[in-house]
């Protein structure tokens, strides 16, 4: 079975510290990993993926993703937040394989707030 | 080039009535999929087309169908609309389905 776990709902973290999403998962062989951000009323924006190769993925916007695969975790990571980062976050998984094929399945999502 | 469209942004319907949504996806895409996102439920899969056929369904009642075209545009369509199908319906696409989705600004269905 594919799933992902999200387990903090609302991550609070001030303007220039570093930030952390985290995200855990259980797939069947290997993982295909996705992080999609999305703002109100709209739809997802990509951020990153992780298919195979380094463990440490950079995507858009400077975020990074971390594949720990002793771990089950994927986590989403920014060495410096904005006020422009508030948003809700999704961890995905991608099925690569029959009745999973070409389906992602999210998280629940994290609710990220950036104080200035 | 131009990203996945879909019409119309938002849209009010009547208990008891269907609705069709439209997405066309990014050009040279084959492969578009249908998402569901609700504050209860979160994202949840409605289906996957990938030249004209449907590869892959997700757990929902019969209402819920779609289809592609062969110049890979997609529709959905909710019949016989209740109350909980409000929801904003997220179309995206990918060029095989294999290698990840770009999505739509999506379509927020009202039924009231």
């Amino acid at each position: 079975a594919q799933s992902v776990a999200q387990p903090e709902d609302q991550v609070n973290v001030a303007e220039g510290n570093p930030l952390t999403v985290k995200c855990t998962y259980s797939v069947s062989g290997n993982p295909y990993l996705f992080w999609y951000v999305q703002y109100p009323n709209r739809g997802l924006q990509f951020l990153l993926k992780y298919i195979t190769g380094d463990n440490l993925v950079k995507g858009s916007y400077g975020f990074e993703a971390e594949f720990n695969k002793s771990q089950t975790s994927f986590h989403l990571k920014k060495p410096s937040a904005l006020v422009s980062d508030s948003a809700l976050y999704f961890c995905a998984v991608w099925g690569v394989r029959g009745s999973t094929l070409g389906r992602l399945y999210f998280g629940r999502g994290t609710q990220l707030t950036v104080w200035p | 080039k131009a990203g996945v469209t879909q019409t119309p942004r938002y849209l009010i319907k009547t208990r008891g009535q269907q609705v069709t949504l439209s997405c066309s996806p990014i050009s040279g895409h084959r492969s578009v999929s249908w998402y569901q996102q609700t504050p209860g439920q979160g994202l949840q899969f409605l289906f996957e087309y990938f030249s004209e056929t449907q590869r892959n369904k997700g757990n929902f009642p019969g209402r819920f169908s779609g289809r592609q075209f062969s110049n890979s545009r997609s529709e959905m369509n909710v019949s016989t609309l209740e109350l909980g199908d409000s929801a904003l319906y997220l179309c995206a696409s990918s060029p095989y389905g294999t290698d990840g989705y770009t999505f739509g600004s999506g379509t927020r269905l009202t039924v009231v």
